[in-house]
């Protein structure tokens, strides 16, 4: 089955910038996209199609994604982007999430 | 108010059945493609299942761990999608969210986008 792969955890100081890595055999050749989800909360889109914005999204987030690997970019990270991050990308019919990455911003 | 509220969850044994429900408001619901995603105790996000749209098919498909024991279903008359899990096994305890496939300016994407508050599940003796 197909697998995706975070770091467990990222940090990050206010005002930097943190990368968030998820990596899956040809990743590059499926459309990723990411969810950010704070405590208590249900999970909100926050990139989609590899490096496109939803409504209402801040400029700070980014995305890419080639070869193996997609990346998940904040710019400016603030205080309240602390949160798990999610990959997900559909293998044929079947969608798979990457395990989670924590960010803490320090 | 564009809305998703999941029902249903609550205790229930090893090899017991339980059925969920998730009432949608606020967009049309016969066109969206929906899906469950499940979240057990401190733990990651993982797909449950997907349904399309009757337009599209209304075919479904599974993760691999619950074919042949969870069915999705809908009723568009009354706008509710159902997750109906049979044989369940402690570690289909959970939240469950539904959550509906992203639409945009008349494009839709292999993203989600609205999501329930989700309902738990705990399978238990």
């Amino acid at each position: 089955s197909y697998e995706l792969t975070q770091p467990p955890s990222v940090s990050v100081s206010p005002g930097q910038t943190a990368s968030i890595s998820c990596s899956g055999d040809k990743l590059g050749s499926h459309y990723t996209s990411w969810y950010q989800q704070r405590p208590g909360q249900s999970p909100v889109l926050v990139i989609y199609q590899d490096s496109k914005r939803p409504s209402g999204i801040p400029e700070r987030f980014s995305g890419s994604n080639s070869g193996n690997t997609a990346t998940l970019t904040i710019s400016g990270t603030q205080a309240m982007d602390e949160a798990d991050y999610y990959c997900q990308a559909w293998d044929s019919s079947t969608g798979v999430f990457g395990g989670g990455t924590k960010l803490t911003v320090l | 108010e564009v809305q998703l509220v999941e029902s249903g969850g609550g205790l229930v044994k090893p090899g017991g059945s339980l059925r969920l429900s998730c009432a949608a408001s606020g967009f049309t619901f016969r066109n969206a493609w929906m899906s469950w995603v499940r979240q057990a105790p401190g733990k990651g996000l993982e797909w449950v299942g997907r349904i399309k749209s009757k337009t599209d098919g209304g075919t479904t498909d599974y993760a691999a761990p619950v074919k042949g024991r969870f069915t999705l279903s809908r009723d568009d008359s009354k706008n509710t999608l159902y997750l109906q899990m049979s044989s369940l096994k402690t570690d289909d305890t959970a939240v469950y969210y539904c959550t509906t496939r992203y639409c945009s300016g008349g494009a839709c994407y292999s993203a989600f986008d609205i999501w329930g508050q989700g309902t738990m599940v705990t399978v238990s003796s």
